[in-house]
């Protein structure tokens, strides 16, 4: 089955402990992305990869670092996570320079609670 | 920098009423799509409209894409619970920026039996 996986699902941790979100797909896709959902806020952008090694900053970067060495994973890390970044995260992947075509395929979300 | 504003932010319905939801910006977009996103889970997509003035039916569903490409609409008939969810429309980029999306903050519909 064709899938984003992100792990874990649910997530509390203390402010400052280093922590990391893991995203994988099986598609092949070459783009994949970071999001946060607030209420009123909607989806922000964190970061996003164009292909291995390609990483960009999207509208909400502060706080977080991505890596992408492998085509398949796209991790998301809180170095020194703050209540502020408490929120629900998913994580989307999209065929390379077709997202406007052909969708975003989402993640089932990590919802992390930083107190 | 595009903005998509959706309308109404929320809507609590009756099984079998009709209901429209609305997306608006003051940019053009290369597509329009529309996503729906139930509690707990991710958005999954519904729809891509690509074409100024095109309509595209999903069973009750009716998605349509404004003339001047800037703005959309999602016509829901006789709504069913199933129906309950968060319903986001996203522009796409054009050109270089092709693989962008912009998504408006959604509509959450609520439909009671």
């Amino acid at each position: 089955e064709a899938q984003v996986t992100q792990n874990p699902r649910y997530l509390i941790t203390v402010t400052g402990k280093k922590l990391t979100v893991t995203c994988s797909q099986n598609m092949n896709h070459e783009y994949m992305s970071w999001y946060r959902q607030d209420p009123g806020l909607g989806l922000r952008q964190i970061y996003y990869s164009m292909n291995v090694e390609v990483t960009d900053k999207g509208d909400v970067p502060e706080g977080y670092k991505v890596s992408r060495k492998e085509k398949r994973n796209f991790p998301l890390i809180l170095e020194s996570p703050s209540p502020n970044q408490t929120s629900l995260y998913f994580c989307a992947s999209s065929l390379k320079g077709r997202g406007s075509i052909y969708g975003y395929t989402f993640g089932s979300g990590t919802r992390l609670t930083v107190v | 920098t595009q903005l998509l504003e959706q309308s109404p932010q929320f809507l609590s319905i009756q099984e079998g009423e009709n209901l429209t939801v609305y997306c608006n910006s003051s940019s053009v977009f290369s597509s329009l799509q529309w996503y729906r996103q139930e509690p707990g889970e991710g958005p999954v997509l519904l729809v891509t409209v690509v074409t100024g003035g095109e309509v595209k039916k999903l069973k009750r569903l009716t998605f349509q894409f404004g003339d001047a490409r800037k703005d959309s609409s999602l016509h829901i008939t006789a709504a069913q619970p199933g129906d309950t969810g968060l319903y986001l429309c996203a522009g796409g980029g054009s050109g270089g920026s092709n693989y962008k999306l912009t998504f408006g903050k959604g509509t959450l519909l609520t439909v009671n039996p």
